[in-house]
């Protein structure tokens, strides 16, 4: 398993401004990857985090409004870029310590974002 | 484009009842079906199922998976209070582009009443 810290865990930020969130793995992973869960909603990858390259979007997520790091193979920042309410969501990282993507992913404790 | 869905989306119990919910699949590269449990934020992992028909099994939960007909479910015995959360079906792209990525179902609530 792997466990995974993330940073804020909350936070209420004000439209047109940007957030980063961190994301933190107790042991070196080979994928990682960013949830949104909106309200009432299940969970949507936003992207796949790339360890030395850029990351890979879903459709419906473009790279200028959440602009991905993962410099090493612990460690990702997702930025909130520009925000407006509609960001407003709980955004999840998660893990994958397995060299295999079908197996679990583990989550890390998420962060509440609350845009006015 | 692949596609998970949860039954019932919501149910409420007592405590003692047993619980049964369900999740079907439509998916390329499957290779695995994935149940979380979420409570407040973060999903926990509760199952990994790989295989039709061997169940797993933790304490009150159980899970089997029947590949033939592309479903899972989980089973929850003497419900207590603390079983009230969202369970969420999960299967992962085992191929192509996207790998490794999760594909959600819509979840179900479930509440458990003392």
């Amino acid at each position: 398993s792997a466990v995974i810290s993330q940073k804020p865990s909350r936070d209420i930020c004000q439209r047109g401004t940007s957030l980063t969130i961190q994301c933190q793995v107790d042991s070196q992973v080979t994928m990682m990857f960013w949830y949104r869960q909106q309200p009432g909603q299940s969970l949507t990858l936003i992207a796949t985090a790339n360890q030395g390259s850029e990351a890979t979007y879903e459709s419906g997520f473009v790279i200028d409004k959440f602009p991905i790091s993962r410099p090493n193979l612990t460690f990702s920042t997702l930025t909130v870029s520009n925000m407006s309410p509609e960001d407003s969501s709980i955004y999840l990282c998660s893990a994958n310590p397995q060299l295999a993507g079908y197996n679990e992913q583990f989550f890390g404790p998420g962060t509440r974002l609350t845009v006015l | 484009e692949d596609k998970v869905v949860q039954s019932p989306l919501s149910l409420v119990v007592h405590e003692g009842d047993t619980v049964t919910l369900n999740c079907s699949y439509e998916v390329t590269n499957f290779r695995s079906l994935l149940w979380y449990k979420q409570e407040k934020k973060a999903p926990t992992f509760l199952f990994m199922l790989t295989s039709s028909g061997i169940e797993k099994k933790s304490g009150r939960l159980s899970s089997i998976l029947d590949k033939k007909e592309l479903f899972s479910i989980l089973n929850i015995t003497a419900t207590q209070t603390g079983d009230s959360a969202v369970y969420l079906c999960a299967v992962p792209n085992a191929g192509g582009t996207s790998y490794g990525k999760l594909t959600f179902g819509q979840g179900t609530i479930l509440t458990v009443h003392p």
